[in-house]
């Protein structure tokens, strides 16, 4: 089975640039987080949806990033403007429900640098 | 996010010994505990993940849970040089949260 899959794998861009980052969960599973990871904070959470609707937004920084999902097979987290200190690893993941008891999968993740 | 502390690393050990990570939550209302693999440079992979007290065992490694004492562990038995990679605990909570551990990072000796 195809796990998640997100793009593009690296990024290299300048700050104020709008960047756009994707995934696709894995079929059937109904819930899908954003994570980042850093060095300093290590793996956070920034927001997750369930059944395309967004639950919980309190991880996420700033108004300068914000998180859609038009259908169960896509999602988009969108920063803009883009800074320096936005330079991290931004991990997707999927999971079925059942009340927080399966686990979640990650893609390979996106590597993101602000310049 | 709730505090999930993890043993400090490195942790070294040579080949075909046992590698034994710890970590201790602070919400006492989780229900779920997951131990992810991390290569460098790549993404968590799921190891073990245990919901009851007591042990659960799959092939060389062995999750434990104590809910009374908010602590979860991971032991690797026969530790092999693959097995070298940053180990994070997760716990739930709010039920679909994670909230992970800093990672101990475990260097196999050959």
């Amino acid at each position: 089975d195809a796990g998640v899959i997100q793009s593009p794998r690296h990024e290299v861009t300048e700050m104020g640039q709008e960047v756009t980052l994707r995934c696709k969960p894995i079929s059937g599973h109904d819930y899908l987080f954003w994570y980042r990871q850093t060095m300093m904070r290590g793996l956070e959470l920034l927001i997750y949806f369930n059944n395309n609707v967004p639950i919980d937004d309190s991880g996420m920084p700033e108004d300068r990033f914000s998180a859609k999902m038009p259908n169960a097979s896509f999602s988009t987290l969108k920063i803009q403007p883009s800074e320096p200190r936005d330079s991290a690893v931004y991990f997707c993941a999927s999971s079925l429900g059942d009340r927080g008891l399966q686990p979640q999968h990650f893609g390979d993740g996106t590597r993101l640098s602000i310049l | 996010q709730k505090e999930v502390e993890q043993n400090s690393g490195p942790l070294s050990v040579p080949e075909g010994a046992i590698a034994s990570l710890n970590c201790t939550y602070s919400d006492r209302g989780s229900q779920s505990f997951f131990w992810y693999r991390q290569y460098s440079g790549k993404s968590p992979e799921l190891i073990m993940f245990i919901y009851s007290n007591g042990d659960k065992e799959d092939g060389r490694f062995t999750a434990q849970l104590n809910k009374a004492s908010q602590y979860v562990s991971l032991l690797i038995r026969d530790s092999q040089p693959s097995d070298s990679a940053t180990y994070l605990c997760a716990v739930n909570y709010d039920d679909y949260k994670l909230s992970f551990g800093a990672g101990t990072t475990v260097t196999v000796r050959a």
